[in-house]
């Protein structure tokens, strides 16, 4: 079946302006993950969602994002008031429970100008 | 909290070659992933692996809990397993984390 689908592959866009990633992720997939990787680095986890509930929103890197999950499929983290910091790939994952693999989408590449 | 270290950094080697890279974690995990990711990008899941061993073709994985280690064996290598290796760990306690290793860059030459 279709994989993990983030979209857009690639956001353009302006400091101080608000962008909307989104998540699609594998049909029957409970558990759904945001990460962040800047250039040449490791993946750093931002959330968790079990079915639309996020227990635990700590690893948001401050107040201006947020995140949520409708449905129980669809995903979607927003970036308040953006800043060139800010600029990194956006990955998703989801995984049949949270004790199951993780299987990524192919990312979002954002530049904040 | 807690640490994961992975190594060597980085790893050349002569397509045919067998290597060994290692992950190291601090504190008890509830479970742990091995990935690639390719030079384009893209992360594939490569082993599910809380503890024991596993194996898929010429890639195998241990994971040795109680010792807070696991290494993923690479055979015959091949210029498609040039890429990054991740290991990540997943916590639950005071809620739910993944924490990935700083990764192994590895080059294989033809």
């Amino acid at each position: 079946g279709a994989g993990v689908s983030q979209s857009p592959s690639n956001k353009v866009t302006e400091k101080g302006k608000d962008v909307e990633l989104r998540c699609d992720p594998i049909s029957g997939h409970t558990a759904l993950y945001w990460y962040r990787q800047s250039l040449g680095q490791g993946l750093e986890f931002l959330i968790y969602f079990q079915g639309n509930s996020a227990p635990d929103k700590s690893g948001l890197p401050s107040d201006r994002f947020s995140a949520e999950r409708t449905g129980g499929s669809v995903s979607t983290l927003t970036i308040q008031r953006t800043q060139q910091e800010d600029s990194a790939v956006y990955l998703c994952a989801s995984s049949h429970t949270w004790d199951q693999p993780q299987h990524f989408g192919d990312g979002t590449r954002l530049s904040i100008l | 909290g807690i640490q994961v270290e992975q190594s060597p950094p980085d790893l050349i080697l002569q397509e045919g070659a067998n290597s060994t890279l290692r992950c190291n974690f601090s504190d008890s995990v509830n479970n742990l992933q091995w990935f690639h990711q390719n030079p384009w990008g893209q992360l594939i899941n490569l082993f599910y692996i809380p503890s024991g061993t596993k194996q898929n073709g010429r890639l195998s994985a241990t994971t040795v809990a109680t010792e807070r280690y696991s290494l993923l064996y690479i055979s015959s290598s091949q210029t498609t397993d040039s890429g990054v290796y991740f290991c990540a760990v997943e916590l639950t306690t005071g809620g739910f984390k993944t924490i990935f290793g700083a990764g192994t860059r590895l080059f294989v030459k033809a």
